[in-house]
């Protein structure tokens, strides 16, 4: 069956602007996670939604950052004003539930100019 | 609070070597454990998991992991590395019975050497 998808793979913009990054679930999976990891270097959890239930958004580093889940299913991850230090890839992952294992999607890579 | 180490920031092998990558771990309670790969410009993969059961668990391209609930700690393992397992390797933990999220390591870098 079809994996964890994300959209766009490559974004490219300037310093400023507001980007959304998209991330489509494996169907029925009720968790799903965004992390951020610079250069191959380790995973930065930003935030992670499970079911109805509020979202984490423990890990979210400004209040630039935002996300929202739809519907239980796909999921945007929000970058206003975006700045060089957000240049990075962003990783969506689902599970099952939050004891099963994540399922990654290869990513957005964003580059800031 | 849950909290995953990976002591190593880099593990060097000899190919047909044995490799170990260590994690340890902090939960309230029993864990759950994870091991992730992530290939050179590819996405990260699930290798294994311990959930309850047999403290040795084997995984994809003959990995495993040992369990030890002493220690807490469930280190990375296989007897004979491969020049094509040089890699990323994430531990991941979480709590049983816990409606917390998922705690990675900062990853370990292995380089199997030919």
């Amino acid at each position: 069956g079809a994996g964890v998808s994300q959209s766009p793979s490559n974004k490219v913009t300037e310093k400023g602007k507001d980007v959304e990054l998209r991330c489509d679930p494996i169907s029925g999976h009720t968790a799903l996670y965004w992390y951020r990891q610079s250069l191959g270097q380790g995973l930065e959890f930003l935030i992670y939604f499970q079911g109805n239930s509020a979202p984490d958004k423990s890990g979210l580093p400004s209040d630039r950052f935002s996300a929202e889940r739809t519907g239980g299913s796909v999921s945007t991850l929000t970058i206003q004003r975006t700045q060089q230090e957000d240049s990075a890839v962003y990783l969506c992952a689902s599970s099952r539930t939050v004891t099963n294992e994540q399922f990654f999607g290869p990513g957005t890579r964003l580059t800031v100019l | 609070a849950q909290s995953v180490a990976q002591p190593e920031d880099q593990v060097n092998v000899a190919e047909g070597n044995p490799l170990t990558v260590k994690c340890t771990y902090s939960v309230s309670g029993n864990p759950y454990l994870f091991w992730y790969v992530q290939y050179p410009n590819r996405g990260l993969q699930f290798l294994l998991k311990y959930i309850t059961g047999d403290n040795l668990v084997k995984g994809s391209y003959g990995f495993e992991a040992e369990f030890n609930k002493s220690q807490t700690s469930f280190h990375l393992k296989k007897p004979s590395a491969l020049v094509s397992d040089s890699a990323l390797y994430f531990c991941a933990v979480r709590a049983l019975n816990r409606d917390d999220k998922i705690i990675f390591g900062k990853g370990t870098r292995l380089h199997i050497l030919p």
